[in-house]
């Protein structure tokens, strides 16, 4: 199981950091997506803190013992959206993603 | 451009059966693993199920194992998901995503990695009601 708050509201200009806590997270990556309203999900961070091509710097993660965290710095109004984080169980073979939080950026 | 299209959804009684398809285009399919994921309407992300390239592994969600079968066909770079014995909490749009692939350079090997899932479909809406 992947815990997540359900909302994090911050400023245009503010860091919004987002934690995500599992047990197998010292084991296992984490991965972070991100949906905004009636769209698919994307990809931001990878494999704890790896950035995919074509995903602004200001998004980074970070993971230490059981809580990894999405950092978006200098958050901006279409940062608004829900954020998942997903990782696997300890046997990397059963998958699970985070309860979604909510990001207001105004 | 990686594209992945979702087909198949639709109106469905409980207890009935349907099959999504997922077809895969702007990449070589037969080199990842695929995945299937959900959204229940107004709620988050759940993972459903994952295959490995040559079918040899699957993995199901405790919510949907012995109900959904996982296949694929990479001659036709398709994915499939066939849902059996539905329920109304069956109800979600059903998305497939591409496993992550990267190039080790030094050993000239293709790789998993962490296992996660970079592309999504834009998903197909499954409606379980009588």
């Amino acid at each position: 199981e992947l815990t997540q708050p359900p909302s994090v509201s911050v400023s245009p200009g503010q860091t919004a950091r987002i934690p995500c806590s599992g047990d197998a997270l010292p084991k296992r990556y984490a991965y972070w997506y991100q949906q905004k309203s009636g769209q698919a999900p994307v990809l931001v961070i990878y494999e704890d803190n790896k950035q995919p091509s074509g995903i602004p710097e200001r998004f980074s993660g970070s993971s230490s013992g059981t809580v990894a965290t999405l950092t978006i710095s200098g958050a901006q109004v279409e940062d608004e959206a829900d954020y998942y984080c997903y990782s696997a169980d300890s046997n990397g073979n059963h998958w699970v993603f985070g309860g979604g939080t909510k990001l207001t950026v105004l | 451009e990686v594209q992945l299209v979702e087909s198949g959804g639709g109106l469905v009684q409980p207890g009935g059966s349907l099959r999504l398809s997922c077809a895969a285009s702007g990449f070589t399919f037969p080199r990842h693993w695929m995945s299937w994921v959900r959204q229940a309407p107004g709620k988050g992300l759940e993972w459903v199920a994952n295959i490995k390239e040559d079918e040899s592994e699957k993995y199901y969600a405790d919510s949907v194992r012995g109900r959904f079968t996982v296949s694929r066909d990479n001659a036709k770079n398709s994915l499939y998901l066939q849902m059996s014995s539905l329920r109304a909490e069956d109800t979600a749009v059903y998305y497939c995503a591409r496993g992550t692939l990267f190039w080790d350079v030094q050993s000239g090997k293709w790789y998993r990695g962490g296992g996660g899932v970079d592309y999504w479909g834009q998903g197909t809406l499954v409606s379980v009601s009588s």
